[in-house]
């Protein structure tokens, strides 16, 4: 079981808005930065989102990320099918020492 | 940057996992760590642990009895080692480059490992 909690699966139709959440805590999300990773079927993780917000170059602007207390959100607008993947969050757990993850969200465009 | 891994594929119970990471396009020395990341089906994503160009490390506690991670700058490679392996060390092992040791931004393309007699 992960140590923060994201919903296995969401939906949207080309052209929608999704958000997907991230649930923590008060040792990581309340107190450090939170990242985003997007995962390909058979591919490695890649960096979408850092330090809450924050695009790495090359991610559209489409994509964004925020944080409130111990939640996280990750923001797709304008949904493409090339979108459909595993999204990840992240972040370093102070009581736990060691970085977490959530379990990922299945995004499916419809 | 590049990041590439390779060792063996299959490694028996109680052995020891070996994996190498060749840097490419980026030096070692530079302002970064360097880390280990697995996944596997039961525990999805799992943080190793970070190694600086120094030598200094970050493990994952629940690991840090059996994981060591070191760099040999010489060659711009990062190596972890793995000991008394289970079946639940089973899975896909990336290297990563950490701007932070917490955080990844560039990934290897994996290597998959497997547990068995």
């Amino acid at each position: 079981q992960s140590v923060m909690t994201q919903p296995p699966s969401a939906s949207g139709t080309p052209g929608q808005r999704v958000t997907l959440s991230c649930s923590g805590t008060s040792s990581n999300i309340g107190d450090n930065s939170v990242f985003w990773y997007q995962q390909f079927p058979g591919t490695a993780p890649r960096l979408l989102i850092y330090r809450n917000d924050q695009r790495p170059s090359g991610v559209p602007d489409r994509f964004s990320g925020s944080t409130s207390g111990a939640s996280a959100s990750l923001a797709i607008s304008g949904l493409r099918a090339e979108d459909e993947a595993v999204y990840y969050c992240a972040a370093w757990d102070d009581s736990l020492s060691r970085v977490v993850f959530g379990g990922g969200t299945k995004l499916t465009i419809l | 940057v590049q990041l590439q891994e390779s060792g063996l594929g299959l490694v028996r119970p109680s052995d020891t996992l070996s994996l190498t990471c060749d840097v490419s396009g980026s030096s070692i020395n530079s302002v970064s760590y360097w880390a280990w990341i697995r996944q596997s089906p039961g525990k999805g994503l799992e943080w190793l642990g970070s190694v600086y160009h120094n030598g200094n490390t970050r493990y994952n506690p629940s690991l840090e009895s059996r994981v060591s991670i070191w760099v040999d700058t010489s060659k711009n490679q990062f190596f972890l080692r793995v000991t008394s392996v289970t079946d639940a060390d089973a899975g896909v092992y990336y290297c990563t480059r950490n701007p932070d040791y917490y955080y990844m931004d560039v990934w290897g393309k994996g290597t998959s490992v497997t547990v068995s007699s």
